[in-house]
């Protein structure tokens, strides 16, 4: 069954360095999100993406955040620099159409820490 | 006001018996409901969708949408100890975004 593939599992940075969170969609998807989770909290949407742009984003995604496409199989989420509050589990997402109509797969997921 | 709720338990249930998992929500004009389930430290996994109101069944689980209510369940009949988790809702309402609940912790006591 296709996946979606994120990496790394885990990082570990200090406050204020930059990090960027990749992931491998489903070959034949359009459609890619990026959610996280704090520890012991909802998992909470943070932007969609499709045809190369932002399509949503939430009030979280603020100017340390962008996303990217680099190629035609990467999705990467860029924090820029990092706060303590960033630590989370990160989990990108992708669908074959809009998810009103569409399931989403998620990842495993890239647990960040900020030290 | 939240935009979807869900009791966060735990639930727990003897194996073998019915668990019924609640969720309401904000945005009436929502229109797809999903059920995710997620183990500790792992991804959310769907479970269940509806988009329609009445119930939809998948096996074990059968899953209710009543729109006018704002309320979706989720029903697991002969719970299994493998079905122990958290149980999170989720709704597409505006835009294109899955807003997700905090999720309901079930226990199922072998």
């Amino acid at each position: 069954e296709p996946e979606v593939t994120q990496t790394p599992s885990h990082q570990v940075t200090q406050m204020g360095q930059e990090v960027i969170l990749r992931c491998v969609p489903i070959s034949n998807h359009l459609y890619f999100y990026w959610y996280r989770q704090i520890l012991g909290q909802k998992v909470e949407f943070l932007v969609s993406f499709y045809n190369n742009e932002i399509s949503e984003k939430s009030e979280i995604f603020d100017d340390q955040f962008s996303v990217e496409r680099p190629d035609g199989s990467n999705f990467t989420l860029k924090i820029r620099s990092t706060k303590l509050e960033d630590s989370a589990m990160y989990f990108c997402a992708s669908s074959g159409a809009a998810a009103r109509g569409e399931k989403l797969f998620f990842g495993s997921g890239t647990q960040l820490s900020v030290l | 006001q939240k935009e979807v709720e869900q009791n966060s338990g735990p639930l727990s249930v003897p194996e073998g018996a019915i668990a019924s998992l609640n969720c309401t929500y904000s945005d009436r004009g929502s229109q797809s409901f999903f059920w995710y389930r997620q183990y500790s430290g792992k991804s959310p996994e769907l479970i269940m969708f509806i988009y329609s109101n009445g119930d939809k069944e998948d096996g074990r689980f059968t899953a209710q949408l009543n729109k006018a209510s704002q309320y979706v369940s989720l029903l697991i009949r002969d719970s299994q100890p493998s079905d122990s988790a958290t149980y999170l809702c989720a709704v597409i309402g505006y835009g294109n975004k899955l807003v997700f609940g905090a999720g309901t912790i079930l226990r199922v006591k072998s």
